[in-house]
């Protein structure tokens, strides 16, 4: 079975840093582009970041570029999200999701169960 | 940045009855549109993309249509389970992804 697990999240303070994973199941991750998704409470989704399958491009949201980052452990089958700078407003629910085996498909399956990330003193 | 915008934000149906989704792009994605279902608690499920492709084990009441600007997402025969929140996002223009605000589909 296909599957994704995300982890790390918790309780952090503003200005802290959170190490969350992805560990992926059931397919070889570093086959496939990679996404980070959050949802705030209540709220929709937001496109956080992506990881090309190949090592070539990565992208980031206006909104976290220069304090998140994306990495690959290949010998794990594990994502991670590194996020550093955090503010009250990053708290969400964080998931990581796959898109499909078709070059630059763009549509996410499977995601994530998720992982709940609260940024507060 | 594409805006994706849903109407309406939320929507009450009859268990049996039909519900019409609207998803609109600020400028035109072609086909580059997916929808997704999420349920209280849980992440987001794909149900089509390239606007009008069920996603695998997707039951066929589940239809998308559209293209350019304009897309809906039609689900006939509403069963309980169908109740939940919608979203659609577009992957032409990108980075960024971008998605809708979601419509909420409720019981009447």
């Amino acid at each position: 079975e296909v599957q994704l697990v995300e982890s790390g999240g918790g309780l952090v303070q503003p200005g802290g840093s959170l190490r969350l994973s992805c560990a992926a199941s059931g397919f070889t991750l570093s086959s496939y582009e990679m996404n980070w998704v959050r949802q705030a409470p209540g709220k929709g989704l937001e496109w956080l970041s992506y990881m090309d399958s190949g090592g070539g491009p990565i992208y980031y949201a206006d909104s976290v570029k220069g304090r998140f980052t994306i990495s690959r452990d290949n010998a794990k089958n594990s994502l991670y999200l590194q996020m550093n700078s955090l503010r009250a407003e990053d708290t969400a629910v964080y998931y990581c999701a796959s898109e499909a085996p078709i070059s630059g498909s763009g549509w996410f399956d499977p995601w994530g169960q998720g992982t709940l990330v609260t940024v507060s003193s | 940045e594409i805006v994706m915008t849903q109407s309406p934000a939320t929507l009450s149906v009859s268990p049996g009855e039909r519900a019409t989704l609207s998803c609109r792009a600020s400028q035109s994605v072609s086909s580059n549109l997916a929808w997704y279902q999420q349920k209280p608690g849980q992440a987001p499920r794909l149900l089509i993309y390239g606007a009008s492709t069920r996603a695998t084990g997707i039951p066929a009441r589940f239809s998308g249509s559209g293209s350019g600007t304009e897309f809906t997402l039609t689900i006939i025969s509403l069963q309980s389970e169908d109740f939940a929140v919608y979203y659609c996002q577009q992957y032409n223009n990108w980075p960024p992804y971008t998605f809708g605000q979601g419509t909420k589909l409720e019981i009447k």
